[in-house]
């Protein structure tokens, strides 16, 4: 099915672990993006990239790290997890940037014990 | 860097009635995008309407609107003849074309419809 999706959709893991997130589009489009969102916060930019193997802090990265190998794919790696890091997560992309709407995956609402 | 701002509080509006949600934007980039977003309680994005920085006529997209005033830095979106399914989240967002190519949203405006 074409379309953007992230695995998995819920997830529990204990403070320390070192947990991905996936994020997978059937589309080839150039620009993905990786976002928390928080009550109070709104979307808040944690990694993105505009091609495979170009990537780019956005607002909040510290604790995160991402890899871009194959333009479909966009994996967040949490290395180190805790509990600040409890958050829904979300991954977009876009091809056009400035004149095209980004796409969303549904989310992945992650929690840290 | 790209900022955007949405101060409103909570908003409850009456089904039929028109809305108006405030969106103030900041950035370097001459060339740039506005989007909104809705997110209902399921919590997908879902897009709604877009206007270019050169863009001269207002964007419309069925019952949706864009107030796009340039020299204020300000975009703010419309919804006519409200309906209960409006009832969400709304997120306006920027992205630059040169200077950065970050998609930064704001922190959102919640709206409820009321029959």
């Amino acid at each position: 099915d074409a379309g953007i999706t992230q695995s998995p959709r819920y997830k529990i893991t204990e403070t320390g672990r070192q947990v991905t997130l996936m994020c997978h589009q059937t589309w080839s489009h150039s620009y993905m993006f990786w976002y928390r969102q928080d009550l109070g916060h709104g979307l808040r930019l944690i990694y993105y990239s505009a091609a495979a193997d170009i990537t780019d802090k956005g607002e909040v990265p510290d604790g995160y790290v991402v890899s871009r190998s194959k333009t479909e794919n966009f994996p967040l790696t949490l290395e180190s997890a805790t509990r600040s890091q409890t958050s829904v997560y979300f991954c977009a992309s876009t091809q056009g940037l400035v004149d095209t709407e980004a796409f969303f995956g549904q989310g992945t609402r992650l929690t840290v014990v | 860097a790209q900022k955007i701002t949405q101060t409103q509080p909570g908003m409850f509006v009456q089904e039929k009635e028109a809305v108006t949600l405030d969106c103030t934007y900041d950035t370097s980039d001459q060339s740039y995008g506005l989007f909104w977003y809705k997110q209902p309680s399921s919590g997908e994005m879902i897009f709604l309407i877009y206007q270019g920085s050169y863009d001269e006529q207002n964007a419309t997209e069925g019952r949706y609107s864009l107030n796009f005033q340039k020299a204020r830095k300000s975009a703010n979106l419309v919804i006519s003849a409200s309906q209960l399914g409006d009832s969400a989240m709304y997120f306006c967002a920027i992205v630059g074309v040169y200077g950065n190519n970050r998609l930064a949203f704001g922190k959102g405006n919640q709206v409820v419809v009321i029959p």
